[in-house]
């Protein structure tokens, strides 16, 4: 089975923090992918990687950033935690050569910006 | 650009009674359509998916989706709710000419009365 494992279930920050949500998954995918969630609103993509290194932008990027140093691995940064970015964080990845689409995610992580 | 609609914010059902959860999309060309539920503090599972091929579509825990080209649709059903089935449920849409990103419905939360 693919598992996709968010570092954190819970946080709880300060606004002005710099926050680190991390997201390992272990099936050797290429792509992955920072969602946030939020009640009637979704899922709306913040930032995707299709490898090592690189990045794109999905529809709500702004405030936040991404790395890719390990194609396992794939962080989300919030470089100035502010309020309005207290949210559900979900992480997927996906195997790009296999068939469309199907993202795997993990458990999530609850930010709480205070 | 595609987007998807759930009209129903909240559902409840009855133990056994049947269940239909709706979804509209919009998108120009033959989509890929998915439906992931989302138990209470999990991540997202993936239900069933349409790529093409027959219409009507087999999922896991019995649901079962039918997607209808002319109706821009792709409605969940069940025949026979369970009360493990509550949680919340999204559909989703990919596009063959938006690489791998997909695009949620804002959710339907399921709630079944004993």
């Amino acid at each position: 089975d693919v598992k996709v494992t968010q570092s954190s279930r819970y946080l709880v920050k300060r606004t002005g923090e710099k926050v680190f949500l991390e997201c390992v998954q272990d099936m050797d995918h290429e792509n992955m992918f920072w969602y946030r969630q939020d009640p009637g609103l979704g899922l709306r993509l913040i930032y995707f990687s299709y490898d090592v290194k690189m990045k794109e932008k999905g529809d709500i990027p702004e405030g936040y950033s991404v790395s890719r140093e390990k194609k396992e691995r794939f962080s989300l940064i919030l470089e100035s935690a502010s309020t309005n970015q207290t949210s559900m964080y979900l992480c997927a990845s996906e195997n790009r050569g296999a068939a469309k689409n199907i993202q795997y995610f993990g458990a999530g992580t609850r930010l709480s910006v205070l | 650009a595609q987007s998807v609609t759930q009209p129903d914010i909240h559902i409840t059902v009855s133990e056994g009674a049947s269940l239909e959860l709706r979804c509209n999309y919009s998108y120009g060309a033959t989509p890929y359509l998915f439906w992931y539920v989302q138990s209470p503090g999990q991540g997202l599972q993936l239900l069933l998916k349409y790529f093409s091929g027959d219409t009507l579509v087999q999922g896991i825990k019995g649901f079962e989706a039918e997607f209808k080209r002319s109706q821009s649709s792709f409605n969940l059903r069940k025949p026979s709710v369970h009360w493990s089935d509550a949680a919340e449920y999204f559909c989703a849409v990919g596009a063959s000419n938006a690489g791998n990103m997909l695009t949620f419905g804002g959710g339907t939360r399921l709630m079944v009365k004993p």
